[in-house]
């Protein structure tokens, strides 16, 4: 268990439709990342947040935004869904911004139909 | 631009010794990691390099050339858990990861 909790671990919706997917990173971790993997792809980068503030953004769609809550949890928020959005997303959390010895959770498998 | 280079797919037997490596091209380098992932898992870590040489971590070893842009990760006595797929990822000047698309290793009784 990395400590990193992921929810829901299973979403099943349709096209057009809004999700919001839920991560709390390891107690005292002020780093939280966002990441998106397709079935046999490797990891995509999609966002960084320290504390608070949104540190770097890799290659994240304009429908997809996320947000890190004073308490540190984290949410991504996927909207006007598409059958390509499929994929699994993982929440990984680190202590600093510094070396990125990355705690990920178990992930939420979004099946878009 | 930034990238990372591994094999997609190697196989080998149970017992025996494997070498996946990967080669990286980053705007700055602080560092080199290697993560294990079973399938439909989350990424584990297995080890970071920053300095140039072996690391040893009981079965697993990594090694980094910082001038050649290479690393490798070395699994000895092989067991069948041992099949997964193995990410290498480079930390740039920024401190952000680059990552490989990961070696899917199969290992055969």
């Amino acid at each position: 268990d990395s400590g990193v909790t992921q929810t829901p671990k299973h979403l099943i919706t349709a096209t057009g439709q809004r999700v919001t997917l839920r991560c709390s990173p390891r107690s005292g971790d002020l780093s939280v990342y966002w990441y998106q993997q397709s079935l046999d792809q490797g990891l995509q980068f999609l966002i960084h947040y320290y504390n608070g503030e949104e540190r770097a953004k890799g290659n994240i769609l304009e429908r997809f935004s996320a947000q890190q809550f004073p308490d540190l949890h984290s949410e991504l928020n996927l909207s006007s869904l598409e059958l390509g959005d499929s994929a699994l997303y993982f929440c990984a959390s680190s202590d600093r911004p510094g070396v990125e010895k990355l705690f990920f959770g178990s992930g939420t498998q979004l099946s878009v139909l | 631009g930034q990238n990372i280079d591994q094999p997609t797919e190697m196989t080998a037997t149970e017992g025996a010794i494997v070498q996946i490596n990967c080669t990286y091209q980053t705007s700055g380098f602080n560092g080199l990691f290697w993560y294990q992932q079973h399938a439909g898992e989350a990424p584990t870590f297995l080890s970071y390099n920053v300095l140039d040489g072996l690391e040893e971590k009981g079965r697993f070893s990594s090694f980094l050339s910082r001038s050649k842009g290479y690393s490798y990760l070395l699994l000895k006595e092989l067991q069948m858990k041992d099949s997964a797929s193995y990410l290498c990822a480079a930390l740039d000047s920024n401190y952000q990861l680059i990552w490989g698309a990961g070696t899917k290793l199969i290992i055969k009784p």
